[in-house]
């Protein structure tokens, strides 16, 4: 079966960094996407990797390794407006998306 | 970024009519547009997936002669919920992607439906 994994919930500081792991099985792969979303709202788009490596968009980065079926987001800087849901997404073969159940993050000052 | 507008916001409707709710890509073709439900704190489910001019996919145990999916144009998506019931009741989603799919899904702002 296709399955993708993060963790449920994680906590962070605020001005802090952290790092929010998803690992993927699927059949194919034709990319990556993490989204951000607050309760009570549609997921926003942050970064897509389809190939190996660290791609920065000012205080997100996402990382992506194919061979380990291996993802993360990073978080500079936290802000309290941060604290939202995570949500990994693969495109499988089929250019199905498949998601993940999403990490919430916890902002503490 | 794409524009996908979904309308209504927020809808309560009494159990046992039907609510339609619209997904419109505002500024780009979109060939396939995906139907989404989201639980509280849980991730988004999907439903189906539409390709335009022909019948929805739908996913298993998503019953299709309750949630109806039509994607008449490159630009519309509709989603009714027939004969709606309390447990209907969640935030739905739609969203659009265009030709390159490796382009990421734009999202509707979602439609919050209670039945009452």
């Amino acid at each position: 079966g296709q399955n993708i994994d993060q963790p449920t919930e994680m906590t962070a500081t605020e001005g802090a960094i952290v790092q929010i792991n998803c690992t993927y099985q699927t059949s194919g792969f034709n990319g990556l996407f993490w989204y951000q979303q607050h309760a009570g709202e549609a997921p926003t788009f942050l970064s897509y990797n389809v190939l190996d490596g660290l791609e920065e968009k000012g205080r997100f980065s996402s990382f992506l390794s194919r061979s380990k079926g291996y993802s993360y987001l990073l978080l500079k800087e936290l802000q309290m407006k941060d604290s939202a849901s995570y949500l990994c997404a693969v495109t499988d073969s089929n250019y199905q998306l498949i998601w993940g159940a999403g990490t919430k993050l916890i902002i503490k000052p | 970024g794409a524009v996908v507008s979904q309308h209504p916001s927020r809808v309560i409707c009494k159990s046992g009519t039907s609510v339609k709710i619209e997904c419109r890509s505002l500024d780009f073709q979109a060939t396939t547009m995906f139907w989404y439900r989201q639980f509280p704190k849980k991730s988004l489910m999907l439903m189906a997936t539409s390709n335009e001019g022909s019948k929805a996919t739908y996913e298993q145990g998503v019953e299709k002669d309750k949630f109806l999916i039509n994607h008449a144009s490159l630009t519309l998506s509709t989603l009714t919920v027939t004969s709606a019931h309390p447990e209907d009741s969640s935030f739905y989603i739609c969203s659009a992607r265009g030709l390159d799919r490796d382009t990421e899904a734009f999202f509707g702002q979602g439609t919050r439906l209670t039945v009452v």
